[in-house]
């Protein structure tokens, strides 16, 4: 069974300018994440999908970053203007999250950002 | 608010020694714990889950964790560590309800493995 895919795995960008990073999660896993990892920290929740639609997008910096996930399949998340502060390691998760119990999150390589 | 605590951001083992992280936990409702670990340049990979079954929870590569509820603690712990445990260790609370599977997770901690 492949895994999560993401890519690319490294990006450097200036600051201002944009970027998108893309994710395709398991096949029929219906419940996708986004997570920010800032150097010495642990992963942060940005977004959180079921399906296509939206869950939990509380702690997305919504005035630059961006996330859709069309036909609930592939979902790309994107940052403009970017900030210095952006720089992290971008994590894309997915999980079956059907039934009473928590369902195990499988996680992509990720996609480490430098802004400079 | 559910949140995590993990005690001591960089441990220190001799190979074949006992492994020890620590991890403390808030929540208003029963919890769901995790341990996931990290290696370098890699994705988390769980090794284990506590779901109020057994408070005693055994996961991949030897590694166990118990749930003590009046200590509200989820330490993780491995009798014989060996080189290739050295990596970021991280403790996740579930938020939330069962399905919707959000995860909160701790600063983590880098276990290094001496020879």
């Amino acid at each position: 069974e492949a895994g999560v895919a993401q890519s690319p795995r490294y990006k450097i960008i200036e600051k201002r300018q944009s970027v998108a990073f893309w994710c395709n999660p398991i096949s029929g896993h219906a419940t996708l994440y986004w997570y920010q990892q800032i150097l010495g920290q642990g992963p942060k929740l940005l977004i959180q999908f079921q399906n296509n639609g939206v869950v939990d997008d509380s702690q997305l910096p919504k005035d630059r970053f961006s996330a859709e996930r069309l036909k609930g399949v592939d979902s790309t998340l994107k940052i403009q203007p970017a900030k210095l502060e952006d720089s992290a390691v971008y994590l894309c998760a997915s999980s079956l999250n059907r039934g009473p119990t928590y369902n195990e999150q499988f996680f992509g390589p990720g996609t480490r950002l430098t802004v400079l | 608010a559910q949140s995590v605590t993990q005690l001591g951001s960089h441990v220190s083992v001799s190979e074949g020694a006992l492994v020890l992280l620590r991890c403390n936990y808030s929540s208003s409702v029963p919890p769901y714990l995790f341990w996931y670990v990290q290696y370098p340049n890699q994705g988390l990979q769980l090794l284990l889950k506590y779901t109020s079954a057994a408070t005693l929870v055994k996961g991949i590569n030897g590694f166990e964790a118990e749930f003590k509820k009046s200590e509200t603690s989820f330490h993780l712990t491995k009798p014989s560590a060996h080189m290739s445990d050295a990596a970021e260790y991280f403790c996740a609370v579930g938020s939330g309800s069962s399905n919707t599977g959000k995860l909160i997770f701790g600063q983590g901690t880098t276990l290094q493995v001496k020879p």
